[in-house]
């Protein structure tokens, strides 16, 4: 079954960088957008990027232009959020999804269990 | 940006119906998505393309998009249908995901 796994979350301070990963299995990988959402501990969600199966097309919120960049290596069933100048804001759960065409948009298929960044002092 | 509203809470009794509504200009123009998120768990989409189930989603979850409001109705509400459920459209205005407020649905 469809299984993503994030990693890389952990505590950093503000203006540092951080790079989350995400492992994907039991999908072909390739052939799919993905995207990172983010949660703010006891806020909604937020969506911030998404990047296509060529990386040709890439989105990014206006909260993280800028700053954060997403990749992704096919070869290696992995999509990554490389993180810099991290603000207090940032501090949240984020999740990996894969993102499946619907009429007029995408939504969000499957999701992994998140990894926690907090920036702090 | 677009924008969607959504009522905090709700509360429904056991084996009743639960409505939550997601209210966005000319939503019904859009494609509505919605999720169910537990307690320390990660969403779980429970209705796409304004009306469909994935599989294992029970029938008891249904959607609808109109106008400038989109529903999801829980009928039959049971304990663990307790979370928060969030809507979700693709802006293809500025190319980006938006989610709703989120609504905190307690069986009392």
């Amino acid at each position: 079954q469809v299984q993503l796994v994030e990693s890389g979350g952990h505590l950093v301070k503000p203006g540092g960088s951080l790079r989350l990963s995400c492992a994907a299995s039991g999908f072909n990988f390739g052939v799919y957008y993905m995207t990172w959402i983010r949660q703010a501990p006891g806020k909604g969600l937020e969506w911030i990027s998404c990047i296509s199966s060529s990386s040709a097309t890439i989105y990014y919120a206006e909260s993280v232009k800028g700053r954060f960049t997403i990749s992704r290596d096919n070869a290696k069933n992995s999509l990554y959020l490389q993180m810099n100048s991290l603000r207090g804001e940032d501090t949240a759960v984020y999740y990996c999804a894969n993102m499946v065409s619907a009429r007029l948009g995408y939504y969000f298929d499957s999701w992994g269990q998140g990894t926690l960044v907090t920036v702090s002092s | 940006s677009y924008v969607l509203t959504q009522p905090p809470s709700v509360s429904v009794a056991p084996g009743q119906t639960a409505g939550i509504t997601c209210g966005g200009n000319n939503i019904g123009s859009k494609t509505v998505h919605w999720y169910q998120q537990k307690p320390g768990q990660a969403p779980v989409l429970v209705v796409y393309g304004d009306s469909d189930r994935p599989s294992g989603i029970p029938e008891r979850f249904s959607g609808s998009n109109s106008g400038n409001t989109a529903s999801l109705t829980i009928s039959s509400v049971e304990a663990g249908d307790e979370a928060d459920y969030y809507c979700q459209v693709w802006d293809t205005g500025s190319d980006s995901g938006v989610f709703g407020t989120g609504t905190k649905v307690t069986v009392l």
